[in-house]
């Protein structure tokens, strides 16, 4: 699996827009950025993915860079329940990749 | 909303003795997963599991562990005789393709003594 790097911390304000960065230099034509994120004390949660172009959904946005050597996780409006670690992973889904490889992730603190 | 569930929450056992944790997955799924995540390291993939086989395991699933669906909504995973590292949450994971995204439960605590 391809490897990816992010910041260990980050930190925001609550009510204010987050930018988790993400950085695959390594990323195949085949892989498909993930984003997961862990709430203290429960399990791993799916936020969004993208292949090439960007993403919205009802959680976040994807940004992917144009040579998708990085992308960008878009929090438009942050809330105390955003606070988590999130993670970018790589899946190869046309070679039918199914375990998720996890890293240390970004640990997100929300300010209030 | 359908999620995936896990009991018991928090299991303590004795150094050598089996456990079983359990698993319901979301019932139209057909992929399921363990990982472990071991007090302030990574989440670790363990064993994923489809059409009543493993498809794939990592190199901490050794003969210890087994994985078994032994009827049509429970996934288990049993430890034979455990060990002091193998304290950690463990969590069951479940999707209804193996492109599609993955389904956490909240988590089992194994505690060894």
């Amino acid at each position: 699996d391809a490897k990816t790097t992010q910041p260990n911390s980050m930190e925001s304000n609550e009510e204010e827009p987050v930018h988790l960065p993400c950085n695959h230099s390594t990323i195949s034509g085949t892989d498909y950025i993930h984003w997961y994120r862990q709430l203290p004390s429960q399990g791993p949660e799916y936020v969004i993915h993208g292949l090439t172009s960007n993403v919205n959904n009802r959680m976040a946005s994807l940004a992917i860079a144009e040579d998708r050597k990085s992308s960008t996780l878009i929090l438009h409006r942050a809330t105390l329940r955003d606070a988590a670690v999130y993670y970018c992973i790589l899946r190869d889904l046309i070679q039918g990749a199914q375990k998720l490889v996890f890293g240390q992730g970004t640990r997100l603190t929300i300010n209030p | 909303e359908p999620e995936v569930t896990q009991t018991p929450s928090h299991q303590v056992t004795q150094m050598g003795q089996e456990v079983i944790l359990r698993c319901v997955p979301i019932s139209n799924h057909l992929y399921f997963y363990w990982y472990r995540q071991i007090l302030g390291q990574k989440v670790e993939f363990l064993v994923s599991f489809y059409n009543n086989e493993i498809s794939e395991k990592s190199e901490i699933f050794d003969d210890q562990f087994s994985v078994e669906r032994p009827d049509g909504s429970n996934f288990t995973l049993k430890i034979r005789s455990t060990k002091l590292e193998d304290s950690a949450m463990y969590f069951c994971a479940s999707s209804e393709q193996q492109i599609h995204e993955q389904y956490f439960g909240p988590g089992t605590r194994l505690t060894v003594t």
